[in-house]
């Protein structure tokens, strides 16, 4: 079974900033995804960021980029230019390619505080 | 599009009462999901589908029934409701049929459904 950890359970940063948020997993896969998702107090679940696990390509989505490190088994969110907006609990998920329906295996979230 | 959409968006039950939870999805997507939120926890897949007809148990399923007869429907039947089961519930889907497409497999949420048993 896969495992996904986040380590850190909370963390601040100051309005304009960059934070990197941390995740690891423990996998045997070889192809598989990973995601960013944002949950805002208003608890909707927002899709960040995803990376495929055959492209060595960091994936980037405007101020948000991983660094995805496959050997490591590492998928770390940095997140530039922080904004008031920002401030959410950030879940790290895992996906096994198109096996067992597609699912997600989430982390336990790390609580992200922008700071004006 | 409406995306993913969930009813009702809160709910007290009593011990043991029953209710149906909804999701429809406008995306035209295959594949459904059901999870719950603990507090301070990630999401726990409960039940799954794969398409009309077709579902399967997830980490968490005891407790609950799902069906899906309509690519767009899929409810979570809570029977005997426990205070275990006092969590938020996010219904999800996705689209996982063509691997070139840059969007095959990403999971969109509902808003999440607040359920309180007391």
């Amino acid at each position: 079974a896969q495992t996904v950890t986040q380590s850190q359970p909370e963390m601040s940063v100051q309005e304009a900033e960059t934070v990197t948020l941390s995740c690891t997993y423990d996998t045997s896969e070889n192809n598989y995804y990973l995601f960013w998702y944002k949950q805002p107090p208003s608890r909707q679940m927002i899709l960040v960021i995803r990376q495929e696990a055959y492209k060595q390509q960091n994936a980037t989505e405007n101020r948000f980029s991983v660094n995805f490190q496959k050997a490591a088994k590492s998928f770390s969110l940095k997140i530039s230019d922080s904004q008031l907006g920002d401030t959410a609990m950030y879940f790290c998920a895992f996906m096994k390619l198109r096996t067992s329906g597609s699912r997600l295996t989430f982390g336990e979230g790390t609580q992200l505080t922008v700071n004006p | 599009n409406a995306g993913v959409t969930q009813t009702p968006k809160f709910r007290i039950l009593k011990i043991g009462q029953s209710m149906t939870l909804q999701c429809t999805q406008d995306m035209n997507h295959n594949y459904m999901y059901w999870y719950r939120q603990d507090p301070g926890m990630g999401l726990k897949l409960i039940y799954y589908s794969v398409g009309a007809g077709i579902t399967d148990k997830g980490e968490v399923p005891n407790g609950y029934n799902v069906s899906r007869s309509t690519t767009e429907d899929f409810p979570l039947r809570l029977e005997l409701a426990a205070p275990s089961q006092t969590s938020v519930y996010f219904c999800a889907s996705s689209y996982s049929m063509d691997p070139g497409l840059a969007d095959t497999d990403t999971q969109y949420f509902g808003p999440g459904t607040r359920l309180t048993v007391l």
